[in-house]
């Protein structure tokens, strides 16, 4: 089972530079995810979606865009890339009934030079 | 949604149980607890949720207090792989059925040989 993946793994951008992290799951799930990890830090939400169709910003969003292409991919763009921004990028997915758990992909490490 | 309040850090002796404490004093009726750990750089796994009743599954227990403002993550017997960072969660789901799953800065548990 693929669950949910997420690619690049790794990616070194220039500043000003843009570029779309990709995330797909295969569970049928209808909410997904975006979240950041700076070092020695908790995750942060960036954006999520409840369905297809629907984003929502989370606590960090400003300097990202999303879109939730269809039920099984939610794309993260970072449309002019900052040094701020250099941090582990993880997507996750959950059914949307309240007692069900979430699966996170493995991360995207991007460095911003 | 419900703020959590975990101790920075733990360390458990290999063998003995680890119990996390977790705090949400704010939690409201229909918001779940979760817990989920973080191993390394690896994406966030989930370990157990509950509402208002104790449960245990295969990776540990959770204690809910009668009132629901704090809980208790239980590893009965840790080993050297549990050493992550423990999230605990409070997971709110609108009338609308969507949901966010903010995280916390988590627990840092070091199991000791």
């Amino acid at each position: 089972n693929a669950g949910v993946t997420q690619t690049p793994k790794f990616q070194v951008l220039k500043t000003g530079q843009s570029m779309t992290l990709q995330c797909a799951q295969d569970m049928n799930h209808n909410s997904m995810y975006w979240y950041r990890q700076d070092p020695g830090m908790g995750l942060r939400l960036i954006y999520y979606s409840a369905s297809e169709g629907t984003t929502d910003k989370g606590e960090v969003p400003n300097g990202y865009n999303v879109s939730r292409l269809n039920k099984r991919e939610f794309s993260l763009r970072l449309e002019s890339a900052a040094p701020s921004q250099t941090s582990v990028y993880f997507c996750a997915s959950s059914a949307v009934r309240v007692n069900t758990e979430a699966f996170f992909g493995q991360g995207t490490r991007l460095t911003v030079v | 949604d419900a703020k959590t309040t975990q101790p920075t850090s733990m360390d458990c002796a290999e063998g003995r149980a680890a119990n996390l404490p977790c705090n949400h004093s704010t939690i409201s009726g229909n918001e779940y607890v979760y817990w989920y750990r973080q191993i390394h750089s690896q994406g966030p796994q989930y370990i157990i949720h509950g509402l208002k009743n104790n449960e245990t599954n295969e990776m540990a227990s959770l204690i809910i207090t009668e009132d629901r403002k704090s809980s208790t993550l239980i590893l009965p017997h840790a080993t050297l792989r549990d050493t992550a960072v423990y999230y605990c969660i409070v997971r709110l789901v609108s009338n609308f059925g969507n949901e966010k799953l903010t995280f916390g800065t988590g627990t840092r548990l070091t199991i000791i040989p």
